[in-house]
């Protein structure tokens, strides 16, 4: 199985700051020329919601601060500004192959 | 609008079997493969299993944790996936999530953008 490992594994941001969540994968995520890589945030006590697929594919609604880059192994979710909305905990999730797997998760915090 | 409805949880002691559905509605469910998704609480996300779309075959694939133990099928006659849990044990304790896994062909992924809002089973004694 592809082992997807997260840093930092918690963060507490200042709003208008910006946030950086690392993503990093036992195999590459590359199949024919796309990285099937995803984020997710589960805000506390929702479902989980796609926010980049493909590595960086904003999905529809997502607000336009936060993106997706990377390649091979190694990926990052930006947030440009932290808004308190954002709050929750990050999933990075490859669908490379069977089985996919998840991060262990980034919980972010307001401070 | 597309949307998920899980249903069938429940508490149910460690051996015994439980079905879940998820209700599927605003899209081709037919063409859609579907996932299952768990979080443990307090842990984190993990996938389960999936279903590819009769076009395909309408294979199944799992992960390691439930593999001979949980089954998905579904029904598209009535727009109905399903997650057959059996020998449950207490480490399957979760809420349990159905999503879209990509519509159409294989390649047509790009993420799963659709999940329901979940049903919690707890399996104890």
């Amino acid at each position: 199985d592809i082992v997807m490992t997260q840093s930092p594994l918690s963060l507490a941001v200042t709003p208008g700051e910006p946030a950086s969540i690392s993503c990093r994968s036992s195999q590459s995520l590359l199949l024919s020329g796309r990285h099937y890589l995803d984020w997710y945030l589960q805000k506390p006590g929702q479902s989980p919601q796609l926010l980049i697929s493909l590595g960086s594919n904003r999905a529809s609604g997502v607000p336009a601060r936060f993106s997706g880059s990377g390649s091979g192994t190694d990926f990052t979710l930006k947030i440009s500004k932290v808004e308190a909305e954002d709050v929750g905990v990050y999933y990075c999730m490859h669908a490379q192959q069977i089985p996919y797997t998840f991060g262990q998760g980034t919980k972010l915090e307001i401070k | 609008e597309v949307q998920l409805v899980e249903s069938g949880g429940g508490l149910v002691k460690p051996g015994g079997s439980l079905r879940l559905s998820c209700a599927a509605s605003g899209f081709t469910f037919d063409n859609a493969w579907m996932s299952w998704v768990r979080q443990i609480p307090g842990k984190g996300l993990e996938w389960v299993g999936h279903i590819v779309r009769k076009t395909d075959g309408g294979s199944t694939q799992y992960a390691t944790p439930v593999k001979g133990r949980f089954f998905i099928s579904r029904d598209d006659s009535k727009n109905t996936l399903y997650l057959q849990m059996n020998n449950l044990k207490t480490e399957d304790t979760a809420v349990y999530y159905c999503t879209i896994d990509r519509q159409g062909v294989w390649y047509n992924y790009n993420g799963m953008a659709v999940w329901g809002q979940g049903t919690t089973v707890t399996v104890s004694s």
